[in-house]
């Protein structure tokens, strides 16, 4: 069973940059996954951040970038803000119609 | 402008079913897809599902094979969620979400809090 794997936690002091990844648990992701990435904070529905690997999703500010780092996507958070403190979550898309989320990062601006 | 609105919250006995709705408003309710994800109390977030409302296919996370029922309304733009057999772990919060087939959530509804108990 494939597992889609992020970082449990991170911090990044404000102002500073921070790059969280998501992998496989097995094999490398690449632009075909179409992996994409989503903020949420408690309470909250998820913000749509990133998809297609780099496409920032309408209104979100470009310090916010995906990539492919190696065997894994990667989102890099620049100018750190306190708001940006949040859980992050990737999502990588497995062939027929099927989806599967990270187990999500939560991060810290401290 | 996109809107998903969701049913209400739900209280739900072992065993028994429940069906959580999504209206969609503001574009072409068969041009995008749907998708379903759910968030346990402190958990992660969970996709379930897939559905084409152009056509009404639909695929499904391995683990909810069985259990989940995806179905669409083009007269009314509304997607169900219908899952069945509920036990206390499936107590969480439903949210569908507008998206493309590749598993980009553009746009989300608002969220429906499910709870199974006793």
């Amino acid at each position: 069973q494939t597992v889609v794997t992020q970082e449990p936690s991170f911090s990044v002091s404000p102002g500073g940059t921070v790059t969280l990844t998501c992998g496989l648990s097995s094999g490398s992701v690449s632009t075909s996954y179409y992996p994409s990435w989503y903020q949420q904070t408690p309470g909250q529905a998820p913000r749509t951040l990133i998809y297609s690997t780099n496409t920032r999703s309408s209104g979100v500010p470009d310090r916010f970038s995906g990539s492919l780092l190696g065997n894994k996507a990667a989102l890099t958070i620049t100018g750190a803000q306190a708001d940006d403190e949040s859980d992050y979550y990737c999502v990588l898309y497995m062939g027929s119609g099927i989806s599967l989320f990270g187990g999500g990062t939560k991060l810290t601006v401290l | 402008q996109v809107q998903l609105v969701q049913s209400g919250a739900e209280v739900k006995k072992p065993g028994a079913s429940v069906k959580v709705s999504c209206k969609a408003s503001g574009y072409t309710f068969t041009s995008y897809y749907m998708h379903w994800v759910r968030q346990a109390p402190g958990q992660g977030l969970e996709w379930m599902g897939i559905i084409n409302p152009s056509g009404g296919s639909t695929s499904y996370a391995q683990k909810f094979q069985g259990r989940v029922t995806m179905t669409r309304d083009t007269s009314t733009s509304t997607v169900y969620m219908e899952l069945s057999s509920l036990r206390s772990e499936d107590t969480a919060v439903y949210y569908c979400a507008r998206g493309d087939y590749y598993g980009y959530f553009q746009h989300w509804g608002q969220g429906t809090l499910v709870t199974v108990s006793s």
